[in-house]
């Protein structure tokens, strides 16, 4: 299967930027995808990018896909007190399925 | 729309003990997973169904059964709890949209003693 890897954990100053780093070994997988999830909760879709982009931007997120190296990063930008979550990479390979990484626990100092 | 509902939210089982974990989606969705999520390991399928009728093996299938029981719902079986099943399971659906987004239930927290 695949292999998504992610650092465990990040703290940011409130208002700096974030940035959320991801690899993955498949140079197939045609959608890329970043989770959300809060305390308690389930995984929240926030964005995807599809392999043939090497950026989306979304207010404040921006996905940066190199196909070459792959790799799969996430910037929040004004990071906000509210964005302290898990954030995981996922990457889809085959018809169904998705494979995940461990997640970055993304922590905002007041 | 209620999205993906599971119940329970937690349960406490004994090693050796059964139960069925309940998943249902009202979103007409074709496709239905099960994940158990651990520490420091991210999420791993135990097992999928991609239509009904379907069930499929994932990553992690061993010590799970699993019922495609209609199209709105899929359930997750433990014959035999053991230990190493104490996580957090989180049940999932897609529909065949473009970019084919899993929308996730808010998990049940299983602890076995």
């Amino acid at each position: 299967g695949e292999d998504v890897e992610q650092s465990l954990f990040l703290s940011v100053r409130e208002g700096d930027s974030s940035v959320i780093n991801c690899t993955y070994t498949d140079s197939s997988s045609t959608y890329l995808y970043w989770y959300k999830q809060e305390p308690g909760a389930g995984l929240q879709l926030l964005t995807y990018i599809f392999s043939n982009m090497d950026m989306k931007q979304d207010q404040r997120l921006t996905v940066l896909l190199n196909k070459k190296d792959k790799h799969l990063s996430l910037r929040i930008a004004d990071t906000q007190t509210g964005d302290s979550a898990i954030y995981f990479c996922a990457v889809k390979a085959g018809a169904n399925n998705l494979f995940f990484g461990t997640g970055t626990r993304l922590t905002v100092i007041p | 729309n209620a999205g993906v509902t599971q119940t329970p939210k937690f349960q406490v089982l004994k090693t050796g003990q059964s139960m069925t974990l309940q998943c249902a989606q009202d979103m007409n969705h074709n496709s239905m997973y099960w994940y158990r999520q651990d520490p420091g390991m991210g999420l791993r399928l135990i097992y999928y169904s991609a239509s009904e009728g379907t069930t499929d093996k994932g990553e992690v299938p061993n010590g799970y059964n699993v019922s495609r029981l209609n199209k709105r719902e899929f359930s997750l079986r433990l014959e035999s709890a053991a230990p190493s099943q104490t996580s957090v399971y989180f049940c999932a659906s897609t529909g065949t949209g473009v970019y084919n987004e899993q929308f996730f239930g808010p998990g049940t927290r299983l602890t076995v003693l």
